[in-house]
């Protein structure tokens, strides 16, 4: 057990849908990561928190956002969902900025159908 | 920005052989670090060794090791005595290691190891 929790464990919702993820990271972390893992683009990195503040962006759709609040925990928000957007979606945490020592959840299962 | 790539798709062994995973990558960065992630059926990341870019001695944990070549950008990863276990997808991954800004891990498209009995 890493620390990391994530929920829900598995989704599945429609096209055209919003849908909200949910990551609390290990105690003592201030840093959250999201990661996507699809068949098609593999393990992407997807945005980091640091303390509540934004702190480094990947390949983020448009559609898709995040917030970290008071407490740490954090939340991922996927709007107007596509076929495509079927995927394994992890959160990462850390203490400080860099993911040099993160340590990851267990993931969502995210599939749109 | 980096890139990692891992030629093999898969790879099986017999139980107990020693198998090394290759990954190359490549950045412009002077400080890095490199990884090596196994996900196994149950989708969890568990991370299994980590090498800092600026060390030169290789990364060791129990029947893991590394071999970092800098130079040529490599960073391959030998199991040694191999167990069932060790079946599972292997990630190489590296990630930028100064201040100054942040980010997240570049991840290679993975190997997908076998261990036979």
């Amino acid at each position: 057990d890493s620390g990391v929790t994530q929920t829900p464990k598995h989704l599945i919702t429609a096209t055209g849908q919003r849908v909200t993820l949910r990551c609390s990271p290990r105690s003592g972390d201030l840093s959250v990561y999201w990661y996507q893992q699809s068949l098609d683009q593999g393990l992407q990195f997807l945005i980091q928190y640091y303390n509540g503040e934004e702190r480094a962006k990947g390949n983020i759709l448009e559609r898709f956002s995040a917030q970290q609040f008071p407490d740490l925990h954090s939340e991922l928000n996927l709007s107007s969902l596509e076929l495509g957007d079927s995927a394994l979606y992890f959160c990462a945490s850390s203490v400080g900025t860099l993911n040099t020592e993160a340590f990851f959840g267990q993931g969502t299962r995210l599939t749109v159908v | 920005a980096q890139t990692v790539t891992q030629s093999q798709p898969e790879m099986s062994v017999q139980e107990a052989e020693t198998v090394t995973l290759s990954c190359t990558y490549d950045t412009s960065e002077n400080n890095y670090y490199l990884f090596w992630y196994k996900q196994p059926p149950s989708r969890q990341m568990i991370l299994v060794i980590r090498q800092e870019a600026y060390k030169q001695q290789n990364a060791t944990e129990n029947r893991f090791s590394v071999n970092f070549q800098k130079a040529a950008k490599s960073f391959s990863l030998k199991i040694s005595d191999s167990q069932l276990g060790d079946t599972a997808m292997y990630f190489c991954a590296a990630c930028r290691g100064s201040g100054g800004g942040a980010d997240g891990l570049t991840f290679g498209k993975g190997t997908h190891l076998i261990i036979q009995p």
